[in-house]
């Protein structure tokens, strides 16, 4: 079975600082891997996505994820935080359901990102 | 319109009360999603269907009782619901097998009374 462990319910930056959002993932196939983002009051809207092609995955709003496969992780970071990033963010893993029909995501808790001006 | 629209925004209903949930995608996709997201807890996968048919009821009660009349449309019909069914109801549509990942509506917030 697959599962995401997202570390740190809670991160809180300044302005123009880096941000890094940590996932983990466990998954007994290669694993498809998404960033999703979620403002206040609106549904998720996909950040970015893994597929087993690059390992650097450069997404929408300036952000980017590396898949490392030794460490079964694969964060989140955008060099230069801005206060539109303010939002939460869930990590999600793909994974085919018993029947082979489809591809279910299953995600993360979710990580509540502040960005202090 | 264009994307996945969810109507109503916002739902309070008794205990008693029979509701519905709308969901419409403009997109082409295949698939579609229930989930549900409660405060602290990871979002729930409910129910999927794929060309109109369920492939997945990730034992849900059935006070929840879903309905995908085509690939566009999807409705989740709620009654006799208990005050912890209370949460951002969200509903998805992908292409495929769902491998690029997911379009989300904006939910309907659902409060039990």
């Amino acid at each position: 079975a697959q599962s995401v462990t997202q570390l740190g319910s809670h991160v809180s930056v300044s302005e123009g600082a880096l941000v890094l959002l940590r996932c983990n993932y466990s998954s007994s196939v290669p694993p498809y891997l998404f960033w999703y983002v979620q403002y206040p009051n609106q549904g998720l809207q996909l950040l970015l996505k893994y597929t087993s092609a690059a390992t650097l995955v450069k997404g929408i709003n300036g952000f980017e994820a590396e898949f490392k496969k030794s460490e079964t992780s694969f964060h989140l970071t955008k060099p230069s935080a801005h206060m539109s990033d303010a939002a939460e963010y869930f990590c999600a893993v793909s994974a085919l359901n018993s029947g082979g029909s489809n591809y279910k995501l299953t995600f993360g808790k979710g990580t509540l990102l502040t960005v202090n001006p | 319109e264009t994307g996945v629209t969810q109507t109503p925004r916002h739902l309070v209903m008794g205990m008693t009360n029979k509701k519905s949930l709308k969901c419409e995608q403009h997109l082409g996709h295949n698939a579609m999603y229930w989930y549900k997201q409660s405060a602290k807890k990871p979002l729930e996968l409910m129910f999927v269907y794929n060309f109109k048919e369920q492939t997945e009821n990730n034992s849900v009660p059935s006070r929840f009782s879903p309905e995908c009349p085509n690939s566009s449309h999807l409705f989740l019909h709620l009654h006799t619901l208990q005050p912890e069914d209370s949460a951002l109801y969200l509903c998805a549509s992908s292409q495929g097998l769902g491998l690029g990942g997911y379009t989300f509506g904006s939910g309907t917030r659902l409060t039990v009374v």
